[in-house]
C-alpha cells in the first residue's frame, strides 16, 4: 500500500519556467491538499479538494493552480516560476476533511 | 478564521525528562485537533488526534495530549524524553468551511532537541 505518491522528489527550475507536480493517493479519500514548507513558517495551505471536481484556494494560492483529475491524483502546476516558489511542497489527502492527513514525502523545489 | 499558535520554535530537553510542547488554537466551532511529527527530510506523520469524547488522548511513541476547551488548548507532553524523539511537531486543526470543506491548518512547528 503505497498511500500518498508525489512525483519528482526534487527539481530545480529557472526563473520563468512552469512544471507540474503530480500526486496520487490509493486510499480512496475523497479530500487532497497541497501545502508549501519554508523554514520557520509551518506548512501553509495552497489549494485543497474536498472531492473530486472541487477545488479551492487556501491560504496563498497565487502563482499556482492545480487540478483534480479523478478521485486519486491531484496535480500542482506552476506556470512562470519564481525564486520566492523556492520550498518543499507536501501533497496530503484524508478520507473526509475532519479526518486525520496522510501525507507524501514530499517535492524539494528550487527555482533559480 | 482558525488559526493554531505554538509556544516556543525550538524545544531543549535532557534524555530521560519531561516533554511539553504547546499549542493553542482558535476556531469558531468545535474543532478536531491533530499533532503531527516530521523527521528529517520526510514527510509528516500522525502522532495522536482528539475528535469527540475523552479529552485526554494517547498517540504512538507514548505521547499524549489534552484538549482543555476552557484554555483552548493542546499541548503535547511524553514523561520520558528518548533521544529518537528529536524531530519537528507540528500542532493543527480542522474546521468546517461550508459546502462540505474542511481546512487543516497547522501551527509553525516545534523542533525539539534531545541532549544525551
Amino acid at each position: 500500500n503505497a498511500g500518498v505518491t508525489q512525483t519528482p522528489k526534487f527539481q530545480v527550475l529557472k526563473t520563468g519556467q512552469s512544471m507540474t507536480l503530480q500526486c496520487a493517493q490509493d486510499m480512496n479519500h475523497n479530500s487532497m491538499y497541497w501545502y508549501r514548507q519554508d523554514p520557520g513558517m509551518g506548512l501553509r495551505l495552497i489549494y485543497y479538494s474536498a472531492s473530486e471536481g472541487t477545488t479551492d484556494k487556501g491560504e496563498v494560492p497565487n502563482g499556482y493552480n492545480v487540478s483534480r483529475l479523478n478521485k486519486r491524483e491531484f496535480s500542482l502546476r506552476l506556470e512562470s516560476a519564481a525564486p520566492s516558489q523556492t520550498s518543499v511542497y507536501f501533497c496530503a489527502s484524508s478520507a473526509q476533511g475532519n479526518t486525520e492527513a496522510f501525507f507524501g514525502q514530499g517535492t524539494r523545489l528550487t527555482v533559480v | 478564521a482558525q488559526s493554531v499558535t505554538q509556544l516556543g520554535s525550538h524545544v531543549s530537553v535532557s534524555e530521560g525528562a519531561l516533554v511539553l510542547l504547546r499549542c493553542n488554537y482558535s476556531s469558531s466551532v468545535p474543532p478536531y485537533l491533530f499533532w503531527y511529527v516530521q523527521y528529517p527530510n520526510q514527510g509528516l506523520q500522525l502522532l495522536l488526534k482528539y475528535t469527540t469524547g475523552a479529552t485526554l488522548v494517547k498517540g504512538i511513541n507514548g505521547f499524549e495530549a489534552e484538549f482543555k476547551k476552557s484554555e483552548t488548548s493542546f499541548h503535547l507532553t511524553k514523561p520520558s524524553a528518548h533521544m529518537s524523539d528529536a524531530a519537528e511537531y507540528f500542532c493543527a486543526v480542522t474546521s468546517y468551511s461550508g459546502a462540505g470543506s474542511y481546512q487543516l491548518t497547522f501551527g509553525k512547528g516545534t523542533k525539539l532537541s534531545v541532549i544525551p
